[in-house]
C-alpha cells in the first residue's frame, strides 16, 4: 500500500533561516505529490505539487519542493523563514486515479523571532 | 474565494445526539466527495468517499452506519454522525475534485468542522 512518511513531527527554525521539511514516498510507480499547509483549525492550502515534467517546482509563499524518484523524497524548502510560515504541514500523495489524497503525519513547524 | 463550503464550522453536542455537516462545491459539480477526519495534532484521516447518486465507499474501520453520509445532488454532500459520544469529537474536512480537471490536480479543501461531543 502506498505511504507517505514525514520526518519530524516538529522543526524549529530561526526567523531567516532555512526551512527543510522531509517526505519520502512509497510506491511502485511515480505518484502525484502534494504539499499543503494548515492553519489552526482551518481547512488545507495547497502550497505546490508534482506530477510531471520539471522535478523542481515552485510554490506560494517561497516555497519549493524537489521531486527525486531515485530517493523516493519531496522535500519541501524555502531560504528565509518568516515568522507567518509557523503552521502545519503535510505531506500527500496520489498514487492513482481515484483522486484519494493519503496523507503524511504531518510536520508542525515553528519560527523562533 | 472558497470553492468548497463547509458548514457549520464548529459545533458542540450532548452526548447521544446527531450532527450534520454539509459539504457544498460552490462553482462546479462534484460527483465524488471525500470526507476525512483528523484527531487533534494528528495527519488527515479519510473516512469515506461519497458518490453522487450511489452509496458512499467507507475505508476500512469506519462505521457506516455512525458516520452517514448522503450525496443527493451534484454540489452537496452531508456527514451526519448519529449517536455522537466524546470519542467522536474530532475536526471533520471535505474535499472534492473538479471533475473538469485531471487527476492530478489538486482537491479543494472546506474550511473543517470543529466538533465537541460533551
Amino acid at each position: 500500500a502506498q505511504s507517505v512518511t514525514q520526518l519530524g513531527s516538529h522543526v524549529s527554525v530561526s526567523e531567516g533561516a532555512l526551512v527543510l521539511l522531509r517526505c519520502n514516498y512509497s510506491s511502485s510507480v511515480p505518484p502525484y505529490l502534494f504539499w499543503y499547509v494548515q492553519y489552526p483549525n482551518q481547512g488545507l492550502q495547497l502550497l505546490l505539487k508534482y506530477t510531471t515534467g520539471a522535478t523542481l517546482v515552485k510554490g506560494i509563499n517561497g516555497f519549493e519542493a524537489e521531486f527525486k524518484k531515485s530517493e523516493t523524497s519531496f522535500h519541501l524548502t524555502k531560504p528565509s523563514a518568516h515568522m507567518s510560515d509557523a503552521a502545519e504541514y503535510f505531506c500527500a500523495v496520489i498514487p492513482d486515479s481515484s483522486y484519494k489524497l493519503i496523507f503524511g503525519s504531518g510536520t508542525r513547524l515553528l519560527v523562533r523571532p | 474565494g472558497a470553492v468548497v463550503s463547509q458548514h457549520p464550522s464548529r459545533v458542540i453536542c450532548k452526548s447521544g445526539t446527531s450532527v450534520k455537516i454539509e459539504c457544498r462545491s460552490l462553482d462546479f459539480q462534484a460527483t465524488t466527495m471525500f470526507w476525512y477526519r483528523q484527531f487533534p495534532k494528528q495527519s488527515l484521516m479519510l473516512m469515506a468517499t461519497s458518490n453522487e447518486g450511489s452509496k458512499a465507499t467507507y475505508e476500512q474501520g469506519v462505521e457506516k452506519d455512525k458516520f452517514l453520509i448522503n450525496h443527493a445532488s451534484l454540489t452537496l454532500s452531508t456527514l451526519t454522525v448519529t449517536s455522537a459520544h466524546p470519542e467522536d469529537s474530532s475536526f471533520y474536512i471535505c474535499s472534492a475534485p473538479n471533475p473538469r480537471a485531471g487527476v492530478e490536480s489538486p482537491l479543494h479543501f472546506g474550511n473543517g468542522t470543529r466538533l465537541t461531543v460533551t
